[in-house]
């Protein structure tokens, strides 16, 4: 079984400032591992994936997340936060040879960025 | 735009109605998802469908039922739902191989009256 944990309901970062989403994720075998963002009233959009190769994955808007094996964590990150970023953010897995399996999701983390 | 589009957006229905959602993708995807998403809770994986073929149910109660005609189109009949199916249905596909993610649909918001 696979499963996605998002520690925190909420985070609040004050606008220019560093901002880290936290997630750690259980699987059998070796992840698949993404990042997406919900706008209000809108669909899921794909930030960025961790497949294999390099620990550091860059995505859209200036986001980044480190795979930590060891950790079993997967933490979004952005250096320098804006009050756009404010959205629902989910931290999501499908285990490598997982088929048609659908993805397993955190329960999301509401980030709130204060100008 | 995502590619994947869903219809309605917005769907007041009584108790006793029959309504489907529609979803339509044109991502040459093979496998198409519907999830729930209710205030609060994680996202619910409701069925899947890798050519065409329903592969996962995750236990959902009979009133919800999936139709997959061909690799573009998917539908989520639904007749004498409950108020606490009021959500936010999500459809999603992805290739069923490889591990691409998801492309969503923007949803359909559900109410029950």
């Amino acid at each position: 079984a696979q499963s996605v944990a998002q520690p925190e309901d909420q985070v609040n970062v004050a606008e220019g400032n560093p901002l880290t989403v936290k997630c750690t994720y259980s699987v059998s075998g070796n992840p698949y591992l993404f990042w997406y963002v919900q706008y209000p009233n809108r669909g899921l959009q794909f930030l960025l994936k961790y497949i294999t190769g390099d620990n550091l994955v860059k995505g859209s808007y200036g986001f980044e997340a480190e795979f930590n094996k060891s950790q079993t964590s997967f933490h979004l990150k952005k250096p320098s936060a804006l009050v756009s970023d404010s959205a629902l953010y989910f931290c999501a897995v499908r285990e490598v040879g997982g088929g048609a399996d659908g993805l397993t999701f955190g329960k999301g983390t509401h980030l709130i960025i204060q100008p | 735009e995502t590619g994947v589009t869903q219809t309605p957006r917005h769907l007041v229905m009584g108790m006793t109605n029959k309504k489907s959602l529609k979803c339509e993708q044109h991502l040459g995807h093979n496998a198409m998802y519907w999830y729930k998403q209710s205030a609060k809770k994680p996202l619910e994986l409701m069925f899947v469908y890798s050519l065409e073929e329903r592969v996962e149910n995750n236990s959902v109660p009979s009133r919800f039922s999936p139709e997959c005609p061909n690799s573009s189109h998917l539908f989520l009949h639904l007749h004498t739902l409950q108020p606490e199916d009021s959500a936010l249905y999500l459809c999603a596909s992805s290739q069923e191989t490889g591990g691409y993610g998801y492309t969503f649909g923007s949803g359909t918001r559900l109410t029950v009256v």
